[in-house]
């Protein structure tokens, strides 16, 4: 069965560096997301991707954040200068269609920022 | 997306049936009800999804009252591996595509 994938796993880093935390979605889909869960706290939503432009962001993607699709399978979210309270599981999900369809997450990625 | 309601935690014994409630009194005409799972140390992963009738697939049901204000997972047979954090989310189809999760129900299963 297709599967999004997350790389790396695990990433450590020092506060104020920059980050990228890679996904490559089911190689149909065509609606991109990223969210976030702090440990021990819900999962919440950062930021939809379709068409190449995104279509939703909460308002926890700030400018520190970005997205890209920069060739046909990677999907990415860079965050520019880490802060403490980035540390936190990240997770990519991809979707075919948009609305009422399965999403489909990937593994996750833990950021650590000391 | 509307608010629903869960118990923070539930109990189940292995191989029996476990029937996860979940309040939704606020929901809207055009909110799909959806149940995703989060097994430990793992991303999300979709379970089942309604909007007004009962739904099966083969990991679930999903019972939806007559009203709609709320919904039911079962889970027929509970397994070790069923243990986890379940979510009912609220999706309006014209609202966008995000998810927004809530604390979702613990559900641990006893061998």
């Amino acid at each position: 069965e297709p599967e999004v994938t997350q790389t790396p796993s695990h990433q450590v880093t020092q506060m104020g560096q920059e980050v990228i935390l890679r996904c490559v979605p089911i190689s149909n889909h065509l609606y991109f997301y990223w969210y976030r869960q702090i440990l021990g706290q819900k999962v919440e939503f950062l930021v939809s991707f379709y068409n190449n432009e995104i279509s939703e962001k909460s308002e926890i993607f700030d400018d520190q954040f970005s997205v890209e699709r920069p060739d046909g399978s990677n999907f990415t979210l860079k965050i520019r200068s880490t802060k403490l309270e980035d540390s936190a599981m990240y997770f990519c999900a991809s979707t075919q269609r948009g609305t009422e369809e399965t999403q489909y997450f990937g593994p996750g990625t833990r950021l650590l920022v000391l | 997306d509307a608010k629903t309601t869960q118990p923070n935690s539930m109990e189940s014994n292995e191989e029996e049936p476990v029937h996860l409630p979940c309040n939704h009194s606020t929901i809207s005409g055009t909110d799909y009800i959806h149940w995703y799972r989060q097994l430990p140390s793992q991303g999300p992963e979709y379970v089942i999804h309604g909007l007004t009738s009962n739904v099966n697939n083969r990991m679930a049901s999903l019972a939806i009252a007559e009203d709609r204000k709320s919904s039911t997972l079962i889970l027929h047979r509970a397994t070790l591996r069923d243990a986890a954090v379940y979510y009912c989310i609220l999706r309006d189809n014209y609202a966008g595509n995000m998810l927004t999760f809530g604390g979702g129900t613990r559900l641990m299963v006893k061998p």
